[in-house]
């Protein structure tokens, strides 16, 4: 597509429910990133995949979060037994590679949770 | 281990006024360095990127910015304020594995005052 699409927009779930957000690339960035973005935070990196490598899943912050990324295209952010803690807009990027610094990554609108 | 720490969480001026964004990174390798900006609702949007060539960086908008070694600074400017920059700005740094990841400050936003 012209730019990263996520959905959904927007999310109300209650405490302990599973939620999963999707994030779908520009066609042709083997790049996948999720940030999350707290109120008055900065940006929170996640988790990043490149091709077929094993994704960077160093900023998860629980074994609550998990993320997949099917055939190289379309993501899904799983979060199970919601906290009230995990409300946040997640972010989706994209890039075409990343294994040049100099790539520029191209941001989703974001998907707003939010664990009542 | 690389981060990037933004001075001042809120910054207002006056329109026509000069904005001064402030940015400092660490980083154990020669950075790449990134100012991207969100405006109200939106994903967000590359405004520049500092890559090792010149310095002094030019980016859309009328914004720039200017990378100081000697300073650890990476400073967004632009000489005269619109109501229409009126977002918040996020300034980045490349991660030091090769790889493609970008450390985030905490974000500055900006007001603009008619």
């Amino acid at each position: 597509g012209a730019g990263v699409s996520q959905s959904p927009s927007n999310k109300v779930t209650e405490k302990g429910k599973d939620v999963e957000l999707r994030c779908d690339p520009i066609s042709g960035h083997t790049a996948l990133y999720w940030y999350r973005q707290s109120l008055g935070q900065g940006l929170e990196f996640l988790i990043y995949f490149q091709g077929n490598s094993a994704p960077d899943k160093s900023g998860l912050p629980s074994d609550r979060f998990s993320a997949e990324r099917t055939g190289g295209s379309v993501s899904t952010l799983t979060i199970q037994r919601t906290q009230q803690e995990d409300s946040a807009v997640y972010l989706c990027a994209s890039s075409l590679s990343a294994t040049g610094r100099a790539n520029v990554l191209t941001f989703g609108a974001g998907s707003r949770l939010t664990v009542l | 281990a690389q981060s990037v720490t933004q001075l001042g969480s809120h910054v207002s001026v006056s329109e026509g006024a000069l904005v001064l964004l402030r940015c400092n990174y660490s980083s154990s390798v020669p950075p790449y360095l990134f100012w991207y900006v969100q405006y109200p609702n939106q994903g967000l949007q590359l405004l520049l990127k500092y890559t090792s060539a010149a310095t002094l960086v030019k980016g859309i908008n009328g914004f720039e910015a200017e990378f100081k070694k000697s300073e650890t600074s990476f400073h967004l400017t632009k000489p005269s304020a619109h109501m229409s920059d009126a977002a918040e700005y996020f300034c980045a740094v490349s991660d030091k594995s090769g790889a493609n990841n970008l450390f985030f400050g905490t974000g500055t936003r900006l007001t603009v005052i008619p």
